[in-house]
């Protein structure tokens, strides 16, 4: 079975540029998450997709950060303008369901880096 | 305060050694528990479900002490391949739930 993908998984950016990621998650899973890692932190929750609809978006900063699922299966998190303190790793997951007890299956992740 | 918290590490521990991990988790209507394993550069993977009452698997176990508000996971007979950080997850809410990481443990595991 095919794991949750994502690309690019390197960016380099200037501050202030806009970037684009693309997460597919597993085939069938309803439920997609996208995570900020900060070095030497855990991932944190920006946004929690069950099929296209937000189910939780508290953590995102809104005024540059925005995410969609169209059709309920792909997904893209955007940065526009980009900060240096952006600069993370950025962590798709997609679970099969929508409850608290399924398990969580990561993509290997977007190295952003803002200069 | 966080809103979960783990032990500081780094762990150094030798092979063979039994290693134990803490995690607290500050809300109460806290739903599920796991213990998700991060090699370096890698993306977390699922290492167990934490059960409240108790759960193991092989050199693993995990405890849930729902009124102490506290995970723990113990690890028997550490292996070189052991090393890696450990990350504390408690999905958190009524009804719906948010998903919260810990800033996770290194155990680094030496000959």
């Amino acid at each position: 079975e095919a794991g949750v993908a994502q690309s690019p998984r390197y960016k380099i950016i200037e501050k202030r540029q806009s970037v684009a990621f693309w997460c597919n998650p597993i085939s069938g899973h309803a439920t997609l998450y996208w995570y900020q890692q900060i070095l030497g932190q855990g991932p944190k929750l920006l946004i929690q997709f069950q099929n296209n609809g937000v189910v939780d978006d508290s953590q995102l900063p809104k005024d540059r950060f925005s995410a969609e699922r169209l059709k309920g299966v792909d997904s893209t998190l955007k940065i526009q303008p980009a900060k240096l303190e952006d600069s993370a790793v950025y962590l798709c997951a997609s679970s099969l369901l929508a409850g608290a007890s399924d398990t969580q299956y990561f993509g290997p992740g977007t190295r952003l880096t803002v200069l | 305060r966080k809103e979960v918290e783990q032990d500081p590490g780094p762990f150094n521990v030798p092979e063979g050694a039994t290693v134990a991990f803490n995690c607290t988790y500050s809300n109460s209507a806290s739903q599920s528990f796991f213990w998700y394993r991060q090699d370096c550069r890698k993306e977390p993977k699922l290492l167990m479900s934490v059960y409240s009452s108790g759960n193991e698997d092989g050199r693993f176990t995990a405890q849930l002490n729902r009124a102490s508000q506290y995970i723990s996971l113990l690890i028997r007979d550490s292996k070189l391949s052991d090393s890696a950080t450990y990350l504390c997850v408690v999905n958190m809410g009524t009804g719906g739930f948010k998903t919260i990481f810990g800033a996770g443990t290194r155990l680094f595991v030496k000959a």
